[in-house]
């Protein structure tokens, strides 16, 4: 079945130091990717997604590119801000579009002034 | 707010007890769905609707697990003889009928079962 496979956390990070959140997912054909975010006492949002190989998607800053070949969908930003403290999850889409969204574990950051 | 709604957002009860829990979702949406969140764990999916019809539901849905979606707009879910290990935040989300496009979440009902 799908699954996705994110690297544990928590990570904990300077203000302005680059942030690489590791997602790595496996699926038949050519799933959907999202990254979503959950900010402490609020639901999950949607960050951001990519639908076909070598799409990247962006957002606040944040960018993921969907590699096909090493089915991975890294999440990275170059400058962090106190702000972007929150659970970072990865998920997917199955092709076939009749499945729902499965998750990853999630990845906590902490960016500290 | 057009946004996914629950209701309540926390429910505390007594091993043994039902309780019920509502989503109201984005008007427009035809798939709900219905996940539970752990402490320190991605949401599990546990069941979905396209429109009234229930499409799927996953193992983690037991036998004391039942969800409606009736008339195709808000839905219920509804755990009977509840255990401990059924604390957990229960997230229902929406979306429209397509691979790429994303869920919409509510912020959850968190249960604790004492």
């Amino acid at each position: 079945g799908n699954s996705v496979t994110q690297m544990e956390g928590p990570v904990t990070l300077s203000e302005e130091a680059f942030l690489t959140i590791n997602c790595t997912y496996t699926a038949t054909g050519y799933p959907s990717l999202f990254w979503y975010v959950q900010y402490p006492g609020e639901g999950l949002q949607l960050l951001l997604k990519a639908t076909k190989a070598d799409d990247k998607g962006s957002n606040k800053g944040f960018e993921a590119t969907y590699r096909k070949e090493t089915t991975s969908f890294h999440l990275e930003k170059g400058s962090v801000q106190v702000s972007d403290s929150a659970v970072y999850f990865c998920a997917l889409r199955g092709s076939s579009g009749n499945t729902p969204l499965v998750f990853g574990k999630g990845t906590r950051l902490s960016v500290i002034a | 707010d057009t946004g996914v709604s629950q209701d309540p957002r926390h429910k505390i009860t007594k091993r043994g007890q039902n309780v019920t829990f509502r989503c109201d979702p984005i008007s427009e949406h035809n798939r709900l769905y219905w996940y539970r969140q752990t402490l320190g764990q991605g949401p599990e999916f546990l069941t979905y609707f396209q429109n009234e019809a229930q499409l799927e539901k996953s193992r983690l849905l037991s036998d004391r697990f039942s969800a409606e979606r009736p008339k195709g707009s808000f839905s219920t879910l509804e755990i009977q003889r509840t255990e401990q290990g059924d604390s957990a935040m229960y997230l229902c989300a929406s979306s429209l009928e397509s691979r790429s496009t994303e869920a919409f979440f509510g912020q959850g009902t968190r249960l604790t079962v004492v």
